[in-house]
């Protein structure tokens, strides 16, 4: 079946990198995406990554993809105190055309 | 300017009472997509709509329903809420489903029942 899993909490100090780590199942899975969720709001997409690429990088923002492992990465660099938030990683599921979600990764960001 | 609507933000229901929930986008998509989030829980896909199409997830309960009257309105109706259908209720939209389609994300709508 589709799964994927994230590690629930991270902490680190404003201005060190933050790396949130994610492994998925479905290898069919063409599109995977970071999603942020600060407290008591809705899902906004950070980024994506189309399956045939190993890297993408956005400002701040870097995803790593290792198809063979199935493993995802999301880099936060100089992470601020605004970073604080959770982070979902999602997979296009290729059977059924959905999102699958993890059950995301709580950042903490200390001063 | 925002493009997924969801209202109310919060909503306080009793045991067994209906209760509907609102969503409204402003993005013209075809697809719109319910999910329940549960505390410290993934987001979880109740149902989606493909234009007027209704696709039920699997596992999604009978006690749960939804209605698209048209492009932009889409409502999730809970005909007999119980303790443990308290969650956070989010919709999305897409241009189309699967793909490449990125799914837009409404703000939510917190659940409380009492």
């Amino acid at each position: 079946g589709e799964d994927v899993e994230q590690s629930l909490f991270l902490s680190v100090r404003e201005g060190d990198s933050s790396v949130i780590n994610c492994t998925y199942t479905d290898s069919s899975s063409t599109y995977l995406y970071w999603y942020k969720q600060e407290p008591g709001a809705g899902l906004q997409l950070l980024t994506y990554i189309f399956s045939n690429m190993d890297m993408k990088q956005d400002q701040r923002l870097t995803v790593l993809l290792n198809k063979k492992d199935k493993h995802l990465s999301l880099r936060i660099a100089d992470t601020q105190t605004g970073d604080s938030a959770i982070y979902f990683c999602a997979e296009l599921g290729g059977s059924q055309g959905n999102l699958i979600f993890g059950k995301g990764t709580k950042l903490s960001v200390k001063p | 300017d925002a493009m997924v609507i969801q209202n109310p933000r919060y909503q306080v229901t009793q045991f067994g009472k209906p209760v509907t929930l609102s969503c409204s986008q402003t993005l013209n998509h075809n697809v719109m997509y319910w999910y329940q989030q549960k505390s410290s829980q993934a987001p979880k896909l109740l149902f989606h709509y493909y234009d007027k199409d209704f696709n039920n997830e699997a596992d999604t309960p009978d006690n749960f329903q939804s209605r698209r009257p048209n492009t932009s309105f889409c409502f999730l109706d809970i005909r007999s809420p119980g303790l443990g259908d308290a969650a956070m209720y989010l919709c999305a939209t897409s241009t189309n489903w699967g793909g490449s389609e990125t799914q837009y994300f409404g703000p939510g709508t917190r659940l409380l029942v009492l």
